[in-house]
């Protein structure tokens, strides 16, 4: 079963850019079963999709979020990261990584999640 | 407004059978793109707990069941136990987004 775990700061400043990282474990991260994608949850709102990316850098992002996110992968160090730019107090959530499975995509596995405030 | 419309919330009383809808159109279920259904407890990690219409994961108790026609989906939860209560949420791929897009969620509440 794959373990993630998510890290980074819970409090990032209007404008500037949000920027998480994703540990794997239980998963060599090369085995082209998952995509590794990131999922957000706002208070008193629900799951919202923000991107992915598969362990050859091919990504695929949420269009909504107009072209402000990108997510990275380094396999050598089983991880993989999101970036999102411009954040205003719209971005503060829950912010989750999780499996992608290919084909079926559905999320298999999830990491704890980690929360993040946008707030000067 | 998502893409997948699902009830706000839904309640019943322990022992019943409670079924939660996923309207989608045809581009996402409508088009055959499979359904999964997750069980998202407060300050927990959402759990997959249907794949691929109606396929439960290990570990996940027969009394939860989905079920797909047409462009819509849904959930079914027999045996209701104070230990469903949970916000739970349908999710697809949808062609025109050309993305995963999830439904807004609906909560149990367990009377």
């Amino acid at each position: 079963q794959v373990q993630l775990q998510e890290s980074g700061p819970g409090l990032v400043k209007p404008s500037q850019t949000l920027s998480l990282t994703c540990t794997v474990s239980g998963d060599s991260m090369t085995s082209n079963i998952y995509y590794w994608s990131w999922v957000r949850q706002p208070a008193g709102k629900g799951l919202e999709y923000l991107g992915r990316i598969s362990n050859s850098g091919n990504t695929n992002y949420n269009p909504s979020l107009n072209s402000r996110v990108t997510i990275s992968v380094d396999t050598s160090k089983k991880q993989f990261s999101l970036k999102l730019s411009s954040v205003t107090a719209a971005d503060t959530a829950v912010y989750y990584c999780a499996t992608l499975r290919l084909g079926q995509l559905s999320f298999g596995s999830w990491g704890q999640g980690t929360p993040v405030t946008v707030s000067s | 407004q998502s893409v997948l419309t699902q009830p706000p919330s839904v309640s019943g009383a322990p022992g019943q059978r409670v079924t939660i809808s996923c309207t989608g159109s045809s581009s996402n279920i409508g088009a055959g793109y499979k359904i999964h259904w997750y069980q998202h407890l407060v300050g927990k990690a959402p759990k997959l707990i249907i794949s691929g219409n109606n396929n439960r994961p290990s570990g996940v108790p027969d009394r939860f069941s989905g079920s797909q026609s047409g462009a819509s989906a849904s959930l079914a939860i027999t045996g209701l136990q104070a230990e469903d209560e949970a916000d739970y949420y349908c999710q697809s791929y949808d062609s025109s987004l050309s993305g995963v897009v999830f439904g807004g969620g609906t909560k149990l509440t367990v009377l």
